[in-house]
């Protein structure tokens, strides 16, 4: 399948800093970039979706201006997670897809963010 | 509005056959997916159905029933290493006209010797 890579694998940042991770497709144009966070024990919960070249379209109770969401090319898409707090401790994952047959998204290695 | 319910766990022993149910309500069905994922990993994929019926992919099957709402995840001759979580998602085509996956909250499978 088509290879994802997330960076960094882990970050651990001090409260009020602002983290960026970030998404690239290694070996096809990922029109479509999704950005998913996960609590322990829990599922992958849908933060947003970027599409190359628009802005992002965020999922409701998802703050647009706490997570800034660029997807300026093809192969990259960036999560900038602003004025961290505890809370926003968490598992960020990415998954990619190419536009028309692409019957699947497919998914970095994970971001895990520790705000201390 | 969207909801996607699969059992939150399940034992099962080496060498068995373990199946996985799905429920799900979704405005703009387009697809079921079943995901793999093993503690602090991403997902990875196992299967895909867009039709109903049975996809068979060497020990793993996945069925779905649209009518129904339902799919189910089939493992045959399990092995230590199918210990995970086993994610069912829906894909969804939102109110922007675009796809998008919603997950359920994943099934933990104990794989026994």
């Amino acid at each position: 399948g088509a290879v994802v890579s997330q960076h960094p694998s882990w970050v651990i940042c001090k409260s009020g800093t602002s983290v960026k991770i970030e998404c690239r497709s290694l070996d096809f144009q990922a029109t479509t970039m999704f950005w998913y966070r996960q609590f322990p024990k829990q599922s992958l919960m849908l933060m947003a979706t970027s599409n190359e070249g628009s802005k992002a379209t965020y999922e409701q109770g998802v703050e647009k201006d706490k997570f800034l969401i660029n997807h300026a090319s093809l192969t990259l898409s960036t999560l900038t997670v602003t004025s961290a707090h505890p809370e926003d401790s968490s598992f960020y994952i990415c998954s990619a897809k190419s536009h028309g047959t692409a019957t699947e998204a497919f998914f970095g290695q994970g971001t895990r963010l520790t705000v201390v | 509005g969207q909801n996607i319910d699969q059992p939150t766990e399940m034992t099962a022993t080496e060498g068995a056959i373990v199946q996985i149910n799905c429920t799900y309500q979704t405005s703009g069905f387009n697809g079921l997916f079943w995901y793999q994922q093993h503690a602090g990993e991403a997902p990875t994929f196992l299967s895909y159905n867009v039709l109903d019926g049975l996809e068979e992919k060497g020990r793993f099957s996945s069925f779905l029933s649209r009518s129904k709402g339902y799919s189910y995840l089939l493992l045959k001759e399990l092995q230590m290493k199918d210990s995970a979580s086993y994610l069912c998602a829906v894909r969804d085509r939102g109110a922007g006209g675009y796809n998008k996956l919603i997950f359920g909250a994943g099934t933990r499978l104990a794989v026994h010797p």
